[in-house]
This record gives structure tokens, C-alpha cells and sequence, in this order.
């Protein structure tokens, strides 16, 4: 049973370009969540998406940043226009649809973002 | 506007000593409690877990100990080994909130052998 798989691991992009991150849950997950890690700081939570259902979004920047999770293949958090303040290791986590809310989340190995 | 409060950044252990990670919330909302560790370049594993309806859970070396009344929690490693060198955090969830985590700053532990 894979884990939940996050790529590219590491990716470079100019000031100004777009920024596709992937996430794919474990098998059987429907919930994920999406948190990003400045440097010396934790993780802030940003969106919690359900397939095609944006749950949550109160931790999104109001602008640039936008995330999918569709019926087919895997969420994608988009960041338009990056600048160097979006460098950061963005962390994607998922958990199964379970009425039971006491489960713990799945991280993946996160993408670290270098706008430079 | 921090929910969740790791006042420590560091902790230095001796090997075969005991741990204590310390963590404050602030949102009496919270119900249930975690923490993770996290290496370098990794991303963060579960390592335990308790509801606010208790008030210590312990899993081998890991316990966490909740004071609702203190809103304070705490993780304690006995014994402590150098594998278990790594940045802990603690995670809080509100029962409103689905599964969204608030996370504390983290607190960097060494174990030196």
C-alpha cells in the first residue's frame, strides 16, 4: 500500500512562472489537506479538499495560489506568478473518509519550492 | 494568532534519559491531539495520538499526557535513543474542523549517545 506520493520532490522556478505541485492519497483516502513549511517555522495549513469539493481554503493566500482535487488523478496546488516568498516545502497529507474523525493524517515527502 | 505553542526550539537528551516535549494550545475548540516527528527532507510520520477525553495515552516509549484544564500537553520518550533525533511536533484538531491540523513551531530534539 503506497504512501501518499508527492512530485516533483524539489522544484525550481523563476519569479514570475507558474508552480504545479501533485499529490497522490493512499489508496482508499479521499480527504486531503495541503501545508506549507517556511523556512524555521511549522507547518500552516492551507486547504483541505474532498474529490472535486473544496472543503476548506481559509489557510490560501487570496491570490495565486489555487488547488484541485478531481475526480481523476491526483490534487494539484497551483501557485501563479511565483515570488521568492513562495519558497517553502509544501506538504500534502491525506485520511480516509471515515466518520470517525479521530485518524490521523498521512504526510507525504512534501516538494520543496525554490523561486529564484 | 498562535493556536499551538512549542516554547522550547531545542531539547539536548542523554541517551537512555528521558524526553519531555512540551506543547500549549490556546482554543478550547480542540478535542484531539497529536504529534509528529519529522527528519530533515522527510515528511512528518504520526507517532501518537490522544482525545480530550483522556488524559495519557502511551504507546512503548511514547506517552502524551493532556492537562485540559492547563490546555497543555506533553510527550515523554523513556528510554531516549539517538535514533529518535528528529523535530517533534504537536498538532491540534477541532471537531468543527474536520481534519484541518494546527501545528506548533516544533521542537528540535538531540539524543547524544
Amino acid at each position: 500500500n503506497a504512501g501518499v506520493m508527492q512530485n516533483p520532490r524539489h522544484l525550481v522556478r523563476r519569479r514570475g512562472q507558474e508552480a504545479r505541485l501533485r499529490c497522490s492519497p493512499m489508496k482508499g483516502h479521499s480527504h486531503v489537506y495541503w501545508y506549507r513549511q517556511l523556512p524555521e517555522e511549522g507547518l500552516k495549513f492551507m486547504v483541505y479538499l474532498q474529490k472535486e469539493n473544496i472543503i476548506d481554503e481559509s489557510g490560501m493566500p487570496k491570490e495565486r495560489f489555487s488547488a484541485e482535487f478531481p475526480k481523476e488523478g491526483p490534487s494539484i496546488l497551483r501557485i501563479q506568478q511565483v515570488v521568492r516568498g513562495d519558497s517553502a516545502a509544501y506538504f500534502c497529507a491525506s485520511s480516509p473518509q471515515t466518520g470517525n474523525r479521530r485518524t490521523e493524517a498521512f504526510f507525504g515527502q512534501g516538494t520543496r519550492l525554490t523561486v529564484v | 494568532d498562535q493556536q499551538v505553542k512549542q516554547n522550547s526550539p531545542s531539547l539536548s537528551v542523554q541517551e537512555g534519559r528521558i524526553s519531555i516535549l512540551n506543547c500549549d494550545y490556546t482554543n478550547s475548540m480542540f478535542d484531539y491531539f497529536l504529534w509528529y516527528k519529522k527528519y530533515p527532507a522527510e515528511g512528518p510520520t504520526f507517532l501518537i495520538s490522544i482525545s480530550s477525553i483522556k488524559d495519557k495515552n502511551e504507546d512503548g516509549r511514547f506517552t502524551v499526557f493532556l492537562n485540559k484544564s492547563a490546555k497543555h500537553l506533553s510527550l515523554h520518550i523513556v528510554p531516549s535513543q539517538p535514533g529518535d533525533s528528529a523535530v517533534y511536533f504537536c498538532a491540534a484538531k477541532s471537531y468543527n474542523q474536520g481534519g484541518k491540523l494546527i501545528f506548533g513551531q516544533g521542537t528540535e530534539l538531540s539524543v547524544k549517545p
